[in-house]
């Protein structure tokens, strides 16, 4: 089956620097790479996704890249502010077909912290 | 548009008794939904999904079943709760646009705690 592995577990930066995340999967059938933010004691909440048929999306500061041959993804945040601070976790799935459950396997997540 | 309804928001049960979470989507037909449970300062773990009423999948053997007697209705149940069973329960849905799955979007969670 499908397995996920990010990294690093934390990553401590300066407001105002980049931070990137990096995710590898293990199905090369898998095809859609959601990415989730979770502040602390609330709901994870999808902040960008990235399908198998493009290779970089943004959205304001958040980006993501994926390299299909590699089997990873990753997600960059530049100019980093307090407010993104909190755990980020990647998934992966296959998301296409009849039948298909749209089941996510969720890397282990990254607690982010942005200092002032 | 679709929002997630989860209840109740927290819940201290004492072991051994029985458990109902029930969760609900509305604004949308046919979704698939699930069930997590998050351990503090822990990843996702998927408990069930379903693709439809009455169709239930297990992903990790334990004392909880789920049930969805509704298409837009999920709920996960236990007779005798574990200690082991205290965590955030999370639900969420995913719906389908062109044959494809779109992303998961979750609810508000259930915290719960047992005694």
């Amino acid at each position: 089956g499908e397995n996920v592995e990010q990294h690093p577990s934390t990553l401590s930066v300066q407001e105002g620097d980049s931070a990137v995340i990096k995710c590898t999967y293990s199905d090369s059938a898998s095809n859609y790479f959601p990415w989730y933010k979770q502040e602390l004691g609330k709901r994870p909440q999808l902040i960008i996704d990235i399908r198998s048929n493009v290779g970089e999306k943004k959205d304001q500061r958040i980006a993501v890249t994926l390299n299909k041959t590699a089997k990873h993804f990753s997600l960059h945040i530049t100019e980093t502010q307090p407010e993104d601070s909190a755990v980020y976790f990647c998934a992966a799935s296959i998301a296409r077909g009849s039948g298909n459950t749209g089941k996510l396997i969720f890397g282990q997540g990254t607690t982010l912290q942005v200092k002032p | 548009s679709q929002t997630i309804h989860q209840w109740p928001a927290t819940l201290v049960q004492p072991v051994g008794s029985p458990l109902s979470l029930e969760c609900t989507v509305e604004g949308t037909s046919n979704p698939n939904l699930y069930w997590y449970r998050q351990a503090a300062g822990r990843g996702l773990q998927l408990l069930f999904y379903s693709v439809g009423i009455g169709q239930i999948s297990s992903e990790v053997p334990q004392n909880l079943s789920a049930s969805r007697p509704q298409d837009r209705q999920f709920i996960l149940s236990s007779k005798k709760l574990l200690l082991s069973d205290s965590g955030f329960y999370l639900c969420a849905w995913s719906g389908r646009v062109q044959g494809f799955r779109q992303p998961q979007h979750f609810g508000d969670g259930t915290r719960l705690s047992i005694l």
